[in-house]
């Protein structure tokens, strides 16, 4: 079955202790992207990738990290998380090279608080 | 700045029909998307829009007007599993998509 996987669903940690969302797609897209989403703030884009070894910043990158070392996993990194880091978070993929109207199929989500 | 403007709740009875509508400012344009969200669940795709015109696909039909920066998704024959939040997103260059902060729908019996 073609899926989008996150891990963990749930995480309640404390501040400062890093952590890491792993994000893990089986239909060989070339591009991931991150996303939280807040009540009022809808969802926004923290890091994205075009293919391996190539990312960039979306539009609130800020205390957070990721890498892409293999085309399926795209891993997000919170060095040392805070409270305003609290939110849900969503990892997507879709083909590159593609038409535009082959969508980004999105994970089931992490709901991340930080204490 | 790029902002994606969706009403925040609208509220219709089973059977109807309801719009909702999206205007958007960004800096670019390569296509506008409709994606449905149930609570605690991840976005599905529902439809796309690059040119101007109406897409059907089933109940669901997508607008675009790109000289008005507008769209707009039409539900037609509403049932109690169309209460969901509705996203509204613009692809502004090629890697990037900015979404809107969603439309709350609730259908009533």
């Amino acid at each position: 079955e073609a899926q989008v996987t996150q891990n963990p669903r749930y995480l309640i940690t404390v501040t400062g202790k890093k952590l890491t969302v792993t994000c893990s797609q089986n239909m060989n897209h070339e591009y991931m992207s991150w996303y939280r989403q807040d009540p009022g703030l809808g969802l926004r884009q923290i890091y994205y990738s075009m293919n391996v070894e190539v990312t960039d910043k979306g539009d609130v990158p800020e205390g957070y990290k990721v890498s892409r070392k293999e085309k399926r996993n795209f891993p997000l990194i919170l060095e040392s998380p805070s409270p305003n880091q609290t939110s849900l978070y969503f990892c997507a993929s879709r083909p590159w090279g593609a038409l535009l109207t082959d969508t980004q199929y999105f994970g089931p989500g992490t709901r991340l608080t930080v204490l | 700045g790029q902002n994606i403007d969706q009403p925040t709740e609208m509220t219709a009875t089973e059977g109807a029909i309801v719009q909702i509508n999206c205007t958007y400012q960004t800096s670019g344009f390569n296509g506008l998307f409709w994606y449905q969200q149930h609570a605690g669940e991840a976005p599905t795709f529902l439809s796309y829009n690059v040119l101007d015109g109406l897409e059907e696909k089933g109940r669901f039909s997508s607008f675009l007007s790109r000289s008005k920066g507008y769209s707009y998704l039409l539900l037609k024959e509403l049932q109690m599993k169309d209460s969901a939040s509705y996203l509204c997103a613009v692809c502004p260059g090629t890697y990037k998509y900015i979404f809107g902060t969603g439309t709350r729908l609730k259908v009533l019996a």
